[in-house]
């Protein structure tokens, strides 16, 4: 079945390092990809998106290119700061768009 | 954008005495809104799928008995947590799509933290 698989945190970086949350996923057909950010106590937002190959989604920064060839979903950031704290998830839309799948969080703590 | 109303943010309850949360969407129809639970340094876990006008669908055990979902209308589902136990503390979160969830996702409630006292 369809899933999506997510690197293992924490991270823990200094401020204004680079950042890569790696994201592989198995899925039938097209799916749509997606990168959602939890801060502390609050719920999930959405960061960013990509619907089909090739394309790229970026937003406050964070870019993540969808990779049919590798089955992939990295999220960087050339430049994190301590305001990016946060637990980020990969997510993902089936081709039919009825069912919607996490992956585990990563969790990304920028010290100063 | 779209966006998903959860309340309440936080509730303290004693054992054995029911709670209410509510998912609203404002400012669209959402004819399936999904529950989730998160549990610390977890990741979130599909409870149910509330179907507006018909019985929500629950994942493999999850006690439907004590878990109520209720969806009477296009903007809004509740979770009701019954006959509470500590056991039952968590951080409870809702979500809904504006449209295809392949173009515009999913868009999430604040959630709401239920410690069972």
């Amino acid at each position: 079945g369809d899933s999506v698989t997510q690197m293992e945190g924490p991270v823990t970086l200094s401020e204004e390092a680079f950042l890569t949350i790696n994201c592989t996923y198995t899925a039938t057909g097209y799916p749509s990809l997606f990168w959602y950010v939890q801060y502390p106590g609050e719920g999930l937002q959405l960061l960013l998106k990509a619907t089909k190959a090739d394309d790229k989604g970026s937003n406050k920064g964070f870019e993540a290119t969808y990779r049919k060839e590798t089955t992939s979903f990295h999220l960087e950031k050339g430049s994190v700061q301590v305001s990016d704290s946060a637990v980020y998830f990969c997510a993902l839309a089936t081709n039919t768009g009825n069912q919607f799948y996490f992956g585990t969080g990563t969790s990304l703590t920028v010290i100063p | 954008g779209a966006v998903v109303s959860q309340h309440p943010s936080r509730v303290i309850c004693k054992s054995g005495t029911s709670v209410k949360i509510e998912c609203r969407s404002l400012d669209f129809q959402a004819t399936t809104m999904f529950w989730y639970r998160q549990f610390p340094k977890k990741s979130l876990m599909l409870m149910a799928t509330s179907n507006e006008g018909s019985k929500a669908t629950y994942e493999q055990g999850v006690e439907k008995d004590k878990f109520l979902i209720n969806h009477a209308s296009l903007t809004l589902s509740t979770l009701t947590v019954t006959s509470a136990h500590p056991e039952d503390s968590s951080f409870y979160i809702c979500s809904a799509s504006q449209g295809d969830s392949r173009i515009y996702g999913y868009t999430f409630g604040s959630g709401t933290r239920l410690t069972v006292v």
